[in-house]
């Protein structure tokens, strides 16, 4: 079955600080994707990626970053930490095989003091 | 651009009883329509899928029809269980996802 996770599981960040979260997918996939979930906006699309090298902003970027340095892995980057990105992150991946189905890892829950 | 409507926020009911999840949608281009499926503390999994118009599906008990000329995917089921308490979301596919707000359903005994 196909595999994302992600790391850390857990983080506890202070505003200003900087919070990198990271995701590993073993499916092969061309496409990942991170997300956000909040009670009431349900899943919301932050960054994507096609491919190593490339990076796309999605609904709403403001305040992140996203970094794909191999077909593998793929980042999301708070350079400044701000309560209001509290939230449970979740990454996913997929591909383009005409059903454009996505397979997510298990989150991660950020917590900004 | 797409969207997603899910009318229910939250819906509870009681076991044995079926189950009907609203999703509309909104959109230009043709398109695969998803049910996700979220238990506490998981992250979401696919539970069925679409894109063929008037065809039904059916998983795990689950099934829906999309309905191209009235923009609508409902989920249901015809016997809730207590395993079916979770976060349902509805979303369609132009090559990234579009969800829905999501249903939170309880299902009691």
């Amino acid at each position: 079955e196909a595999a994302v996770t992600q790391s850390p599981r857990n983080k506890v960040a202070v505003t200003g600080g900087k919070v990198t979260l990271s995701c590993n997918q073993t499916n092969n996939h061309n496409n990942m994707y991170w997300y956000r979930q909040d009670t009431g906006h349900g899943l919301r699309l932050i960054h994507y990626s096609y491919g190593a090298g490339s990076t796309e902003k999605g609904d709403i970027p403001d305040g992140y970053k996203a970094s794909r340095p191999s077909q593998e892995n793929f980042s999301l980057i708070l350079e400044l930490a701000t309560p209001s990105q509290t939230s449970v992150y979740f990454c996913a991946s997929g591909d383009w095989t005409g059903v454009y189905e996505q397979y997510f890892g298990p989150g991660t829950r950020l917590t900004v003091l | 651009g797409d969207s997603v409507t899910q009318t229910e926020g939250l819906v509870t009911l009681t076991e044995g009883l079926p189950v009907m999840l609203n999703c509309t949608y909104q959109t230009a281009y043709s398109t695969f329509l998803f049910w996700y499926v979220q238990h506490l503390n998981e992250a979401p999994k696919l539970l069925l899928k679409s894109s063929t118009d008037n065809k039904r599906t059916e998983h795990q008990g689950f099934h829906a029809t999309l309905h191209k000329s009235s923009s609508s995917f409902h989920l249901q089921k015809s016997s809730a269980q207590l395993s079916d308490s979770a976060l349902y979301y509805c979303a369609l596919s132009r090559g990234k996802l579009t969800f829905g707000e999501g249903t939170q359903v309880t299902v009691i005994s």
